[in-house]
C-alpha cells in the first residue's frame, strides 16, 4: 500500500462546482502539503499544515481551503470550481529531523480537469 | 526573479554520457537542497539532498553544492535511456522557512 494515498486519482467536473481532494497518509508524519503542477511551472504549494491545529498559506491559496481532519489526513477543497484550476495536484509528507528537515515524500496525484 | 530557476531544457545526452543538470537559488540562507525525478503523469520521487558545501554521491548521482555561488547541481553518470525524465530542483531553509520551494524543471532526454 503507498504511503501517501490520494482520492480520487481523475476527476473531471464542471465549472462552479465544489470539489474535495482527500489526502491520507501512513508515514506517521506531523507535516502535509499540498501543491499544484502546470506545464512548465513546476510545483506550487497551496497550503500546508505542521499539526492538526495548524494550517497555512502557501504560495497560491486562493480559490482553495483545506481541512486537516486527523494526524492522518488533509483535505483541499475548491469551494467553486474554475477552469484554470484545471492542474495535477500532489499531496505531500514531511518529518522533521533535527534543524535540517528530512524532504517530502508525494502521493501519486490527482488529475483535476474543470470544464 | 524567480526564486529557484533552472533551464527547461530539453537537455539531449547519448546514453553513457554524463548529464549536467544545473540549478541557481537566490535566497543565500537556504540550508536544504534536494533534486527531485518525475516521469511523465507522475509523482516526484526524491534521488538526492545535499546539505553542506561540496559533493555528495550515490551510484550514478553526483549532487554538487556552491552556496557561495547559490548554485546546486545533479551529474548524472553512465546515463540510461531510464533516466529520462524531468528533474526537479528544490530549495528549503532561509526566506523560504520550512517551505520546499521548486525550480520548473528540467527535461532529460537520454538517447540510445
Amino acid at each position: 500500500d503507498a504511503d501517501v494515498t490520494q482520492t480520487p486519482r481523475n476527476r473531471i467536473t464542471k465549472t462552479g462546482k465544489r470539489i474535495m481532494l482527500e489526502c491520507s497518509q501512513t508515514k506517521g508524519h506531523d507535516r502535509m502539503y499540498w501543491y499544484r503542477q502546470d506545464p512548465g511551472l513546476g510545483l506550487r504549494l497551496i497550503y500546508y499544515s505542521f499539526d492538526v491545529k495548524d494550517i497555512n498559506k502557501g504560495e497560491i491559496s486562493d480559490g482553495y481551503s483545506v481541512s486537516r481532519q486527523a494526524q492522518a489526513k488533509f483535505s483541499l477543497s475548491l469551494e467553486s470550481a474554475i477552469p484554470n484550476q484545471t492542474a495535477l495536484y500532489f499531496c505531500a509528507t514531511s518529518d522533521l529531523a533535527g534543524p535540517l528537515d528530512q524532504p517530502q515524500h508525494f502521493g501519486d496525484g490527482t488529475r483535476l480537469s474543470i470544464l | 526573479q524567480k526564486e529557484v530557476e533552472q533551464n527547461s531544457g530539453p537537455l539531449s545526452v547519448p546514453e553513457g554520457a554524463i548529464a549536467s543538470l544545473n540549478c541557481t537559488y537566490s535566497d543565500r540562507g537556504s540550508q536544504s537542497f534536494f533534486w527531485y525525478r518525475q516521469y511523465s503523469g507522475k509523482s516526484p520521487e526524491l534521488i538526492m539532498s545535499i546539505y553542506s558545501n561540496g559533493d555528495k554521491e550515490d551510484g550514478r548521482f553526483t549532487a554538487q553544492l556552491n552556496k557561495a555561488s547559490q548554485y546546486v547541481s545533479l551529474l548524472i553518470r553512465d546515463s540510461q535511456p531510464s533516466d529520462s525524465a524531468t528533474y526537479l530542483c528544490a530549495v528549503k531553509g532561509g526566506e523560504y522557512g520550512n517551505k520546499l520551494v521548486f525550480g520548473a524543471g528540467t527535461i532529460l532526454r537520454v538517447k540510445s
